[in-house]
């Protein structure tokens, strides 16, 4: 079965800064995708980035970019230039090929600081 | 409404009793999926509906639980004799069809406490 591992309950970051969450999952699949989503308290989730399991070019998206490693199974977010808004629970979540159900990760909640 | 619209956002509820959550899907949506967050927890899938196709059911954690989708939009989610491992946020998603990829768009979620 497959399965996302996120090994870092908090995090935190001073305003301006960097900062990386870490995501690690297992599949015997070779096509897939990989996502990042940031839930704020509105509990709302939204889409942050993803990543094709087939492009070897991490995504990015502004000031948000991954370090994608097929071979390690490791998909890691990092956040550049951090922002108060950027306060949020942050998911991993892997999605089959062939299939529409996301499987997700139990979440890293980021603080940041000014 | 522009977006994935869920009701009740709150509700609390005494243990044994039936419960009917409310999703309505972005306009057009072809795919609806519920998931359950449960405190601490990442979101779990329980059920996922893709036009006429039989839903899949795979997730669904016991028999208390059935979901519906009426005339391909509107979907309720209903847990029968509550227990209070029930207690959680339910989150509604949709997405659109189509053969690129198309992203899930999630409502702000109903929170159910079981008392």
């Amino acid at each position: 079965a497959q399965t996302v591992t996120q090994s870092q309950p908090e995090m935190s970051v001073q305003e301006a800064e960097t900062v990386t969450l870490s995501c690690t999952y297992d599949t015997s699949e070779s096509d897939y995708y990989l996502f990042w989503y940031k839930q704020p308290p509105s509990r709302q989730m939204i889409l942050v980035i993803r990543q094709e399991a087939y492009k070897q070019q991490n995504a990015t998206e502004n000031r948000f970019s991954v370090n994608f490693q097929k071979a390690a199974k490791s998909f890691s977010l990092k956040i550049s230039d951090s922002q108060l808004g950027d306060a949020a629970m942050y998911f991993c979540a892997y999605r089959p090929y062939n299939t529409d159900k996301l499987i997700f990760g139990t979440g890293t909640r980021l603080q940041v600081f000014p | 409404g522009a977006g994935v619209s869920q009701s009740p956002s709150n509700k609390v509820t005494e243990k044994g009793k039936d419960v009917e959550l409310r999703c309505d899907p972005i306009s057009g949506h072809t795919a609806l999926y519920w998931y359950r967050q449960s405190l601490g927890q990442g979101l779990e899938f329980l059920i996922y509906f893709q036009g006429n196709s039989a839903p899949d059911k795979s997730g669904l954690p016991s028999d208390r639980f059935s979901a519906e989708r009426t005339g391909g939009s509107v979907s309720t989610l209903t847990i029968q004799r509550t227990q209070q491992e029930d207690s959680a946020v339910y989150l509604c998603a949709s997405s659109g069809a189509g053969r690129v990829f198309q992203p899930q768009h999630f409502g702000d979620g109903t929170r159910l406490s079981i008392l």
